[in-house]
């Protein structure tokens, strides 16, 4: 079955440490996206990559890095740079970077910081 | 430049009672609409999209949404709730931009 993993599902980590959160998908997409969740206030776009070895950054880039080294993987880095790490973060793909591409979703990872 | 608008956070329904979610777009060029799925601790599942081949469309679990230009509304409903509705519906669109702009959400609660 193709779709998107992203593991773990979930970390804790420490204040202060960085953190790398993965996202894998096996759908042959071009597009790829992370987003991170608070209660309330919908998805915000922290970066997408619309082929390999180029990515962009989103609404809410500081404190994060990303890298886009094979079509299948999107890794993301919270740094200790992001003041409120703590959220729900959720990885996406699209065929291709068309307004008509609806996005497919990985079951997120819930990173808590402490 | 594009928006959506989804009225209400949380909607409350009765176990068969009909279900409407509200959601209202801008956009400066003919948009691409869609509604998600988000179940507790999961990633969001497309339920449907509006790509202008028909104003009227079917969705999955007996959803579907209604475009229309004059109004700027996609509205999602279904003639009947199911307790397994209980979920956080999102509206998207696209249209200026292929990155979606997603409204914050609406909490569908079904009481039994």
């Amino acid at each position: 079955d193709g779709g998107i993993t992203q593991s773990p599902k979930y970390l804790f980590r420490k204040e202060g440490q960085n953190v790398t959160l993965s996202c894998e998908q096996n759908l042959n997409h071009d597009a790829m996206y992370w987003y991170r969740q608070d209660p309330g206030q919908g998805l915000r776009l922290i970066y997408y990559s619309q082929i390999v070895n180029d990515f962009q950054k989103g609404d809410i880039a500081e404190g994060y890095s990303v890298s886009r080294e094979k079509k299948e993987s999107f890794p993301l880095t919270v740094t200790s740079a992001q003041k409120n790490p703590t959220a729900f973060y959720l990885c996406a793909s699209s065929l291709r970077d068309r307004t008509i591409d609806e996005q497919y979703f990985g079951p997120g990872t819930r990173l808590t910081v402490t | 430049a594009q928006s959506v608008t989804q009225l209400g956070s949380h909607v409350s329904v009765s176990e068969g009672a009909l279900v409407l979610l509200r959601c209202n777009y801008s956009s400066s060029v003919p948009p691409y609409l869609f509604w998600y799925v988000q179940y507790p601790n999961q990633g969001l599942q497309l339920l449907l999209k509006y790509t202008s081949a028909a104003t009227l469309v079917k969705g999955i679990n007996g959803f579907e949404a209604e475009f229309k230009k004059s109004e700027t509304s996609f509205h999602l409903t279904k003639p009947s709730a199911h307790m397994s509705d209980a979920a956080e519906y999102f509206c998207a669109v696209t249209g200026g931009s292929y990155i979606p702009t997603f409204g914050r959400g609406t909490s569908l609660i079904v009481h039994p």
